[in-house]
């Protein structure tokens, strides 16, 4: 059974500003890891997925993410973040051959004018 | 042109009734999924379909059921609604890549209140 932690509940910064969300996860094997934004009202939109390959991923809008075996996490990162990127951020996890996400409890991104 | 679409939008139901939420995709995708979300909590599983005809049971799916009877509906249905079912209901269709993970695509979530 996989399981996803996202230690950060609430995260804020000012427009500008650069900002990693943490996920932490636990699954004995290969995974796909991906991260998705849904903001206030709406379902939730794909940012960026990884397998295998260069451990960092490029995104939509700026964002990216990093995996690292040894700490099993998958950060997702902004260099500058914008008001518009104020939502909620939920990493998932899912075994390969399967299609099914477990997702985290979700960071809510408030990025202050 | 929304790809996933659900229906109501919101429900208002009472205890021990019947209800049944509704998903129609126009992506064309193999897989469709139903989750719950609750307040301050993450998406949880509730059934899936690999294609019309096929459901399976996923990580919660106690007191739900679902149908699939074409490649673009997917159904949920609450046979005796209860409280503790309260919630928002969030459909998706997945891409299913080669490697067997999808990109999930999501509906607009409905809302869904049982007294």
């Amino acid at each position: 059974t996989q399981t996803v932690s996202q230690s950060d509940a609430h995260v804020t910064v000012f427009e500008g500003d650069s900002v990693e969300l943490r996920c932490n996860y636990s699954y004995g094997g290969s995974i796909y890891l991906s991260w998705y934004i849904q903001h206030h009202g709406h379902g939730l939109q794909f940012l960026l997925k990884y397998y295998s390959g260069n451990p960092v991923v490029q995104g939509v809008n700026g964002f990216e993410a990093e995996f690292s075996k040894s700490d099993s996490s998958f950060h997702l990162r902004k260099a500058s973040v914008h008001w518009s990127d104020s939502a909620v951020y939920f990493c998932a996890v899912s075994p390969p051959n399967t299609g099914k996400l477990t997702f985290g409890d979700g960071t809510v991104l408030t990025v202050k004018p | 042109e929304a790809a996933v679409t659900q229906s109501p939008r919101n429900k208002v139901a009472v205890t021990g009734g019947k209800v049944t939420l509704s998903c129609n995709q126009t992506n064309n995708h193999n897989n469709m999924y139903w989750y719950r979300q609750d307040t301050g909590h993450g998406l949880r599983l509730i059934h899936y379909s690999y294609g019309a005809g096929s459901t399976e049971k996923g990580d919660i799916p106690d007191g739900y059921k679902a149908s699939r009877p074409s490649q673009e509906n997917f159904s949920l249905i609450l046979e005796l609604a209860t409280p503790s079912q309260t919630s928002v209901y969030f459909c998706a269709s997945g891409d299913a890549g080669g490697r067997g993970q999808d990109t999930q695509y999501f509906g607009p979530g409905t809302r869904l209140l049982v007294l």
